[in-house]
């Protein structure tokens, strides 16, 4: 089966500095996404990506945010400035973006751990 | 009131016995639905989608009321293995943004 890929699987820093996190959507697929999910709570939407802008974003996603495709595989999701509470899991996903096939495929996820 | 609700449970049952979620969902523009299935610090993972007619893949079962906007899984002859937390998503007419219940976590007992 086709899989979304994460790097990396971990990520600790520093509150205040920039980190990027990374993912290889499933190659056919045309709608990205990135989710995040705070220990305990639940998936909460970020944003969503189609032909190579901004679909939809979410309140949570701010000025600290932004995503990229740099090239035809890479979807990155940048934090400039991080604070304590951007501490979650974020995942990945993507669908092929046809109204007949709607089913979200998510990545592993990278933890994200802001000291 | 929340876009998309759930029992948070937890729901303990027996091996063997049949156990039932439902999943409540605010906008009547709703038009697809679907159930994942999430397993400690793991990603969600596709369990089925929700037709209006209603779908069944094994012990599995789903169901969509529009009428009275709610979705239900139900789960016939539990294992352990099914012990996760099951979450609902939503998309809504108009957009390709999928919303999220906070999951109803099972646990299923030996």
């Amino acid at each position: 089966e086709p899989e979304v890929t994460q790097t990396p699987s971990h990520q600790v820093t520093q509150m205040g500095q920039e980190v990027i996190l990374r993912c290889v959507p499933i190659s056919n697929h045309l709608y990205f996404y990135w989710y995040r999910q705070i220990l305990g709570q639940k998936v909460e939407f970020l944003v969503s990506f189609y032909n190579n802008e901004i679909s939809e974003k979410s309140e949570i996603f701010d000025d600290q945010f932004s995503v990229e495709r740099p090239d035809g595989s890479n979807f990155t999701l940048k934090i400039r400035s991080t604070k304590l509470e951007d501490s979650a899991m974020y995942f990945c996903a993507s669908i092929v973006g046809d109204l007949t096939n709607e089913k979200l495929f998510f990545g592993s996820g990278t933890q994200l751990s802001v000291l | 009131r929340k876009e998309v609700e759930q029992d948070p449970g937890p729901f303990n049952v027996p091996e063997g016995a049949t156990v039932a979620f439902n999943c409540t969902y605010s906008n009547s523009a709703s038009q697809s639905f679907f159930w994942y299935r999430q397993d400690c610090r793991k990603e969600p993972k596709l369990l089925m989608s929700v037709y209006s007619s209603g779908n069944e893949d094994g012990r599995f079962t789903a169901q969509l009321n529009r009428a009275s906007q709610y979705i239900s899984l139900l789960i016939r002859d539990s294992k352990l293995s099914d012990s996760a937390t099951y979450l609902c998503a939503v998309i809504n007419s108009g957009t390709y943004k999928y919303i999220f219940g906070t999951g109803t976590r099972l646990k299923v007992l030996a």
